[in-house]
């Protein structure tokens, strides 16, 4: 059973500084995985997804890695701003999953001025 | 193009009352996908739906819930019974093609019991 864990549960970091985020999972058969965003008390944002042939993905000042063999990904965010302050959720779709996203806890993120 | 639509945004129900969420997916979108987001708890996937199919239900409790996704319409999240255990958010995706697609999520709708 693919589990899919997020460390640190939360950061604080003043602006300008670089976040890096974590997300381990067990099962490395995944078919891709997903980064999000969630604000408090609403929904999710698409922030990246990474195919398991690719090794990143990059948009803007977002880059996250994928390393399948030792079940990472990994997600920077570079020169942090106060509108960064967030919950950053992984995602994972195993390849017997049917379409469905196993979901880490996530990462809370606090970006001061 | 507009999101992910979900109504209400916010409900409240008494225990034993029923409780009834709609998803309206993107345009052009036939694969519909529900999540709760329990309080203090991450995301657990619930049912994947395409139009008048359920793909996987495996995330489903087994009594009080139900979900469809019908030819013409939203889809809908039915919860009978409503205990206080059900109070949570509930989430809808959509894709366009499926498996492995983008999901794109609407804003939730928070379930509260009384």
């Amino acid at each position: 059973k693919q589990e899919v864990t997020q460390i640190p549960a939360a950061l604080s970091v003043p602006e300008g500084e670089n976040l890096v985020l974590n997300c381990s999972f067990t099962d490395s058969a995944i078919y891709n995985l997903q980064w999000f965003r969630q604000d408090p008390g609403k929904g999710l944002t698409s922030l990246l997804l990474i195919q398991s042939s690719q090794r990143e993905q990059t948009s803007g000042r977002l880059n996250a890695s994928l390393d399948k063999s030792s079940g990472r990904s990994t997600l920077y965010i570079a020169a942090s701003q106060p509108g960064d302050s967030a919950t950053y959720l992984c995602a994972v779709m195993t390849t017997d999953s049917w379409g469905k996203f196993q979901f880490g806890a996530g990462t809370q993120v606090v970006v001061t001025p | 193009n507009a999101g992910v639509m979900q109504n209400p945004r916010h409900l409240v129900r008494r225990r034993g009352q029923e409780a009834r969420l709609r998803c309206s997916p993107m345009k052009g979108h036939s694969h519909v996908y529900w999540y709760r987001q329990l309080p203090e708890e991450g995301l657990k996937f619930m049912v994947y739906l395409q139009k008048e199919n359920i793909i996987d239900e495996s995330g489903m409790p087994k009594e009080r819930f139900s979900a469809e996704f019908p030819k013409e319409g939203p889809s809908i999240l039915r919860i009978q019974q409503v205990v206080r255990g059900d109070s949570a958010a509930y989430f809808c995706a959509s894709s366009p093609k499926g498996f492995g697609d983008t999901q794109y999520f609407g804003p939730g709708t928070r379930l509260t019991v009384l």
